[in-house]
């Protein structure tokens, strides 16, 4: 069926480090594809999206290129704040529901 | 700009109570969606609704019951409570359900414990 894997965390990075996170999908069809941010306390929201292969999301200085031969979508930012401390949840979108992955937990150190 | 609101935001429970964790957008939503979040399970979707009076059953649907009565209000109800329900349960809605839909909306949550 369809489903996501992302890495675990927790991941914890120095102020201005590199981020990768890695997202991989298994999906029929032509899914979209879908980066969700939790900050304490507070709901999912939208981070980025892509709907179409080769595209690239972007938002607040992260990015994520949908890639279907690697069926992936890994989300990178070049120098991370204490801010971006967080859970990333990658999603994929059938046209039928959504489908998270299990999360990725960011602690950004000054 | 409410969005989703969900309400209790925290609750505990006893095995066998029963409860209804309450949920409405302003957003003027067809879908709304009840989704549970385990620790290192992601998010599991129990029900969602495409439109006042119209519900179906997500993958764990076991133990819940929802309604749509109108277009801004999704109740989550919990009958004969288990420790397994024990989650945080995230309500959230969205204008369409087709692969392009932009976003989904959520609530805050509501951290249950059943003990």
């Amino acid at each position: 069926g369809d489903s996501v894997t992302q890495m675990e965390g927790p991941v914890t990075l120095s102020e201005e480090a590199f981020l990768t996170i890695n997202c991989t999908y298994t999906a029929t069809g032509y899914p979209s594809l879908f980066w969700y941010v939790q900050y304490p306390g507070e709901g999912l929201q939208l981070l980025l999206k892509a709907t179409k292969a080769d595209d690239k999301g972007s938002n607040k200085g992260f990015e994520a290129t949908y890639r279907k031969e690697t069926t992936s979508f890994h989300l990178e930012k070049g120098s991370v704040q204490v801010s971006d401390s967080a859970v990333y949840f990658c999603a994929l979108n059938t046209g039928n529901q959504f489908y998270f992955g299990t999360g990725t937990s960011l602690t950004v150190i000054p | 700009n409410a969005g989703v609101t969900q309400t209790p935001k925290f609750r505990i429970l006893k095995i066998g109570q029963s409860m209804t964790l309450q949920c409405t957008q302003d957003m003027n939503h067809n879908y709304m969606y009840w989704y549970r979040q385990d620790p290192g399970m992601g998010l599991k979707l129990i029900y969602y609704s495409v439109g006042a009076g119209i519900t179906d059953k997500g993958e764990v649907p076991n133990g819940y019951n929802v309604s749509r009565s109108t277009t801004e209000d999704f109740p989550l109800r919990l009958e004969l409570a288990a420790p397994s329900q024990t989650s945080v349960y995230f309500c959230a809605s969205s204008y369409s359900r087709g692969r392009n839909t932009g976003e989904l909306f959520f609530g805050e949550g509501s951290r249950l414990t059943v003990l």
